[in-house]
């Protein structure tokens, strides 16, 4: 079974420090999604990133940029320059293909305070 | 270009009556999931509909059932419910690409509280 993994519950950072989320995932799937989101107080899950087994590039955007691994099944999300409002809740996710429907697989997330 | 739409945004009910949540998916897309999200957990999936019928269904009792209308939108019930089924539902919508996996973009949530 699909399992992602989020070792870091908690994250609290200052302002301007850069930080690093993990996440790790098991699959038996050659082809797959993985995908980061963000859901701040508010409750809205907000889509940051899909990326495809077969792209290992890594990608940056703006402040954010990702890490993807297959060699040790990681895709690691990086905020450089933190700042307050990037404090929210980050799930890294993973794609499970059941007879042409998709379902996410979600980590247990980690919690990221930006402090001023 | 509206995202996805639920309502409504909290719903309070007692153990044993049932619900009804609703969502309206983004513009363009046709498929549509519902995931539970229990207080500090990730979000868990229910099931997910595409043209009209069920296509996957996650680790839950039949109490949950859903359908899906010619226009895309969706609900989800859930029957007798139980103090356990207190949870944030979010609703997402993609578009169908088989063995693609799409984006599913999340509406706001339904806060669901039984006491």
């Amino acid at each position: 079974a699909q399992k992602v993994t989020q070792a870091q519950t908690e994250i609290s950072v200052v302002e301007k420090e850069d930080v690093t989320l993990d996440c790790v995932y098991e699959t038996r799937d050659t082809t797959y999604y993985l995908f980061w989101y963000k859901q701040p107080p508010s409750g809205e899950l907000v889509f940051l990133i899909r990326r495809n087994s077969f792209d290992e590039q890594n990608e940056i955007s703006g402040r954010y940029s990702w890490n993807f691994q297959k060699s040790t099944s990681s895709f690691n999300f990086t905020i450089t320059a933190s700042q307050v409002v990037d404090s929210a809740v980050y799930f890294c996710a993973l794609s499970e293909s059941i007879q042409g429907a998709q379902k996410l697989v979600f980590g247990q997330g980690t919690r990221l305070t930006i402090n001023p | 270009d509206a995202g996805v739409t639920q309502s409504p945004t909290h719903l309070i009910k007692t153990r044993g009556q049932q619900v009804t949540l609703r969502c309206s998916p983004k513009s363009g897309h046709d498929t549509v999931s519902w995931y539970q999200q229990a207080l500090g957990q990730g979000p868990q999936f229910i099931f997910q509909y595409y043209e009209e019928e069920e296509r996957q269904r996650g680790n839950f009792p039949d109490r949950f059932s859903g359908h899906q209308f010619p226009n895309y939108s969706s609900e989800l019930n859930v029957n007798a419910l139980l103090l356990g089924d207190s949870a944030l539902y979010l609703c997402a919508s993609s578009l169908h690409r088989g063995a693609v996996a799409d984006t599913q973009y999340f509406g706001p949530g339904t806060r669901l509280t039984v006491l």
